[in-house]
C-alpha cells in the first residue's frame, strides 16, 4: 500500500498569504496524484488531478507540482473560502489511498 | 451535474450488518466506474472499495476486505456496500463517487455521504 504522508498537518496563515502544502508517497505515483478540499460538513472538492491540472472550476490561484513522489499544492493568495483541509491522493495503484490531510486555518 | 444520493445508514451493534445503497438518478450509470469512501469523525478520508462498469473488476481496501461487499445493479442505476461484522471503528460518514474518465478517473463527483454508526 502506498502510505501518501502531508505536512505540515496544520497550516496557520492569514487572508492573502501564500499557503504551500506537501504530499510525500512512499513510492513512486508518476504524476496520479490529486487534491482535495474540504470544507466543514460538506463533500470533498476534487481540486487538481494529474498532479497539476485544475479541475473545472478551480480557481487559478491553486497550482499542483510534482512527480514521483513529492507534491506541492500552492495557494497563491488566501482567500476567505480557502480556510479548509486539503488532502492528496493517489491512484497509481491499488488499494487508492489518500493523505491524512493539511488543515489551513485562519491566523 | 451529476448527483448521488447514498442512503441505508443508521446505528447497528458491533457484529450486525448494514446495506448501503447509492442512487444516481440521471447518471448513464453503466458507462461509470464507481467507488465506496469513507470518513471517520474528526479523521481523514479512507478509500474503501472500487467496481468496474460491469463488475468484473472489483478492489477493497485491506481494512475491509473480507467483511465489506461492493456490488451494482446497473439497470436500477444503482451501487451497493454490504458491510458484515462491523466494528466500532467502522463508525463514518460514507461516500459513494464515480472515477471519472474526463478527470482522468479521479473522483469528481460526489455524494452528499450517509452516516454508520456502530456501537452497542
Amino acid at each position: 500500500e502506498i502510505v501518501l504522508t502531508q505536512s505540515p498537518a496544520t497550516l496557520s496563515l492569514s487572508p492573502g498569504e501564500k499557503a504551500t502544502l506537501s504530499c510525500r508517497a512512499s513510492q513512486s505515483v508518476s504524476s496520479y496524484l490529486a487534491w482535495y478540499q474540504q470544507t466543514p460538513g460538506q463533500a470533498p472538492r476534487l481540486l487538481i488531478y494529474d498532479a497539476s491540472t485544475r479541475a473545472t472550476g478551480t480557481p487559478a490561484r491553486f497550482s499542483g507540482s510534482g512527480s514521483g513522489t513529492d507534491f506541492t499544492l500552492t495557494i497563491s493568495s488566501l482567500e476567505p473560502e480557502d480556510f479548509a483541509v486539503y488532502y492528496c491522493q493517489q491512484r497509481s495503484n491499488w488499494p487508492r489511498t489518500f493523505g491524512q490531510g493539511t488543515k489551513v486555518e485562519i491566523k | 451535474q451529476v448527483q448521488l444520493v447514498e442512503s441505508g445508514g443508521g446505528l447497528v451493534k458491533p457484529g450486525g450488518s448494514l446495506r448501503l445503497s447509492c442512487a444516481a438518478p440521471g447518471l448513464t450509470f453503466s458507462d461509470y466506474y464507481m467507488n465506496w469512501i469513507r470518513q471517520t469523525p474528526g479523521k481523514g478520508l479512507e478509500w474503501l472499495a472500487y467496481i468496474s462498469t460491469s463488475a468484473t473488476t472489483i478492489w477493497y481496501a485491506d481494512s475491509v476486505k473480507g467483511r465489506f461487499t461492493i456490488s451494482r445493479d446497473n439497470a436500477k442505476n444503482s451501487l451497493y456496500l454490504q458491510m458484515n461484522s462491523l466494528r466500532a471503528e467502522d463508525t463514518a460518514v460514507y461516500y459513494c463517487a464515480p472515477s471519472e474518465a474526463r478527470v482522468k478517473y479521479y473522483m469528481d463527483v460526489w455524494g452528499k455521504g450517509i452516516t454508520v454508526t456502530v456501537s452497542s
